[in-house]
């Protein structure tokens, strides 16, 4: 696989529900990067990581949200407690270098519906 | 919150046309770059410009930067109906994370 994958890419919970949604990043890419993107709007900044280490977190809207890379390849992005308002499409991207200027490559997102 | 605004919100050419579109931020950059969105579809990368570089081309695409008035513009030639897509500036500041703006609605009708 030449590129970012995420699955799913439908999610439907009901509130309250727990969801998971796993990354899977171009092989070797040493950064990972979690975004929300409602409906609309840009792309939102969630949390970051370089190799299984977790760099920022500042745009996780709230402690329900998590997100691992445990092994430094794949990544999961868990919401516990779903609410209508996490209702958005997430967007995973990675890129090669540690440096700021590389460029991100964004996977095709896991749409989330919450009822 | 988002730091980047594009504007215009939404763009309605005739294909062969030229599209542009530009987008003014509020903080210091290390670069800026412009990404692409289909209907339903992830982010493709178009092009990336350095903070000290002030025009850059790809193909049919050309990116201008003017840092002192915190503001680049991407300018699409000869347009196809291919083109019609989300267009979004992202910059990046001493974070590695991307800061993205509002996004521009291209239309391309035959």
């Amino acid at each position: 696989g030449a590129g970012v994958s995420q699955s799913p890419r439908y999610k439907v919970a009901k509130r309250g529900q727990d969801v998971a949604l796993r990354c899977d990043p171009i092989s070797g890419h040493v950064s990972l990067f979690w975004y929300q993107q409602a409906l609309g709007q840009g792309p939102e900044f969630l949390t970051y990581f370089q190799n299984e280490a977790q760099l920022d977190k500042s745009g996780l809207p709230s402690d329900r949200f998590f997100a691992e890379r445990p092994e430094g390849s794949v990544s999961t992005l868990k919401i516990q407690r779903t609410q209508q308002e996490d209702s958005a499409v997430y967007l995973c991207a990675s890129s090669f270098h540690r440096v700021n200027t590389d460029t991100q490559y964004f996977g095709p997102g896991t749409r989330l519906t919450v009822l | 919150s988002q730091q980047g605004e594009e504007d215009p919100q939404a763009l309605s050419i005739q294909e062969g046309e030229n599209a542009t579109m530009n987008c003014s931020y509020k903080t210091s950059i290390n670069n800026l770059q412009w990404y692409r969105q289909n209907s339903g579809r992830g982010l493709v990368h178009l092009i990336l410009i350095r903070s000290n570089e002030r025009e850059k081309h790809s193909g049919r695409l050309r990116v201008t930067l003017d840092t002192s008035k915190k503001s680049s513009s991407l300018l699409i030639t000869a347009s196809r109906a291919a083109d019609t897509a989300s267009y979004f500036c992202a910059i990046t500041g001493t974070a590695s994370k991307l800061t993205f703006g509002t996004g521009t609605r291209l239309q391309v009708t035959l």
